[in-house]
């Protein structure tokens, strides 16, 4: 176990639908992060949180909202999503942002399809 | 921007074999330079880190070297083993906003 837990694991919901992915590590690390792995293409950083204040927006579209109440805790909330938004949906968390030696923990990750 | 690139996209050798993964990267000002795993469906965990300064960096059988002058990295697997089937990540630093590349898939057959 890496000590980073993701639920739910998989989720299907429809375009109107909203949902919430949750992401909770119990490490103390400081920083949260949410990617996005679609089929063929390299991860992608979609949020970056640092001690519960997000620091890295990557051109991500409004109906993904991310948030995070502790730095154990971060979501990301769902709604009128696309279908090409199906993906694997990875958390991640590190004990900081800058650090020469710090290595990110990944989370299971959920498997969201959208219909 | 940084790209990251590896090469075989996918590789199939007989148990026991030597192999090298290959990692490319265009922007050599990186803090450091990782190598994760990734079995089906699931998260990644990572294997090794090679700081900037470094040139390599060492666990079990992995091995995994760093040239940053040329914008390269290899890991290396002694002696592969049915349980090394995975796919495997290069992703250069820092923490905050690590770049990755698309992932060798690795088999290794009995």
């Amino acid at each position: 176990e890496t000590g980073v837990t993701q639920t739910p694991r998989h989720l299907v919901m429809g375009m109107t639908n909203k949902k919430s992915l949750k992401c909770e590590q119990h490490l103390g690390h400081n920083a949260m992060y949410w990617y996005k792995q679609s089929a063929k293409k390299p991860l992608e950083l979609m949020f970056v949180y640092s001690l519960e204040e997000r620091v890295e927006n990557n051109s991500v579209p409004s109906r993904f909202s991310p948030e995070c109440p502790n730095s154990s805790h971060l979501f990301l909330h769902l709604h009128t999503l696309q279908p090409e938004d199906s993906a694997l949906y990875l958390c991640a968390s590190s004990r900081s942002l800058a650090g020469f030696t710090d290595t990110q923990y990944f989370g299971p990750g959920t498997r969201l399809t959208v219909l | 921007k940084q790209e990251v690139t590896q090469i075989p996209a996918a590789l199939s050798v007989p148990e026991g074999e030597n192999l090298v993964l290959n990692c490319s990267f265009t922007d050599s000002a990186i803090y450091n330079l990782q190598w994760f795993r990734q079995d089906p469906g699931k998260g990644l965990t990572s294997l090794l880190l090679i700081q900037s300064s470094q040139r390599e960096q060492t666990s079990g059988r992995l091995n995994a070297s760093l040239d940053k002058s040329s914008g390269r990295s290899t890991l290396y697997i002694a002696a592969s083993q049915p349980g090394d089937s995975a796919t495997y990540l290069c992703a250069v630093g820092p923490a905050s906003k690590l770049t990755f590349g698309t992932g060798t898939r690795l088999q290794v057959t009995l």
